[in-house]
């Protein structure tokens, strides 16, 4: 059973415009939630991160948001760039000292010039 | 180094035989993890390491899987017999091990198996 999914598999959005990907959880035990982008051939890059204490965490152009209640995460990019198409992935630790990210099976990414 | 070094990049073994992996992980990162990437983008926990040993192995098919972490040496992850099922990209990743630090991920290992 999944515990972190990422509904849309993929997402076209203009540049200049906001991109919007979304990613639910369902492990109550969930307790810090990253995101990472990814190029074809390389590994994931760390991008940004939440703890579950806070509601929204904001790093230049990316913002990721936070609904505890309603199990929720979204990443919002913008303005969106070309260089921003990529495959994003939902993540999130347990805690409890276990170290072990449980990844969403991530959405493609494509800004179209 | 700065980086996560994943060799080789790409390993292409008939059923059966062995396919050995390897990770060099920045220095100072005291957690190593494996991750296995199947076709539909999923990423699936194997293991992970603090320094040479096994933290977490709950993730680690119990028949053909091994990993380790030796002193000095990079790490490794060997499939013993392998099958079609085992073709995946296999990611290596480091941590400092600091309470929620994200993992630094390696270009990872891509096996076919044939």
């Amino acid at each position: 059973d999944q515990q972190v999914k990422q509904n849309s598999p993929s997402l076209s959005v203009q540049e200049g415009r906001i991109s919007i990907l979304n990613c639910d959880y369902t492990n109550s035990m969930f307790d810090y939630f990253l995101w990472y982008k990814k190029y074809p051939a390389e590994g994931p890059t760390f991008l940004i991160s939440i703890s579950s204490i806070k509601d929204k965490n904001e790093d230049g152009r990316f913002t990721v948001f936070l609904n505890k209640s309603a199990k929720h995460l979204s990443l919002h990019i913008v303005p969106s760039q070309p260089g921003d198409s990529a495959v994003y992935f939902c993540a999130a630790y347990s805690g409890a000292g276990s170290y072990q990210l449980t990844f969403g099976k991530g959405t493609k990414l494509s800004v179209i010039p | 180094g700065e980086e996560v070094a994943q060799t080789p990049k790409h390993l292409v073994r008939g059923e059966g035989q062995k396919a050995k992996l390897y990770c060099a992980p920045i220095k100072g990162h005291s957690y190593v993890f494996w991750y296995q990437q199947v076709l539909k983008n999923e990423f699936k926990f194997l293991i992970s390491f603090q320094n040479e040993n096994v933290f977490d192995e709950t993730g680690m098919p119990k028949e053909r899987f091994s990993a380790k972490c030796l002193p000095n040496s990079p790490c490794s992850l060997e499939i013993q017999a392998t099958k079609l099922e085992d073709s995946a990209v296999y990611f290596c990743a480091s941590s400092p091990g600091t309470v929620n630090s994200p993992l630094h991920f390696g270009n990872g290992t891509r096996l076919t198996v044939t």
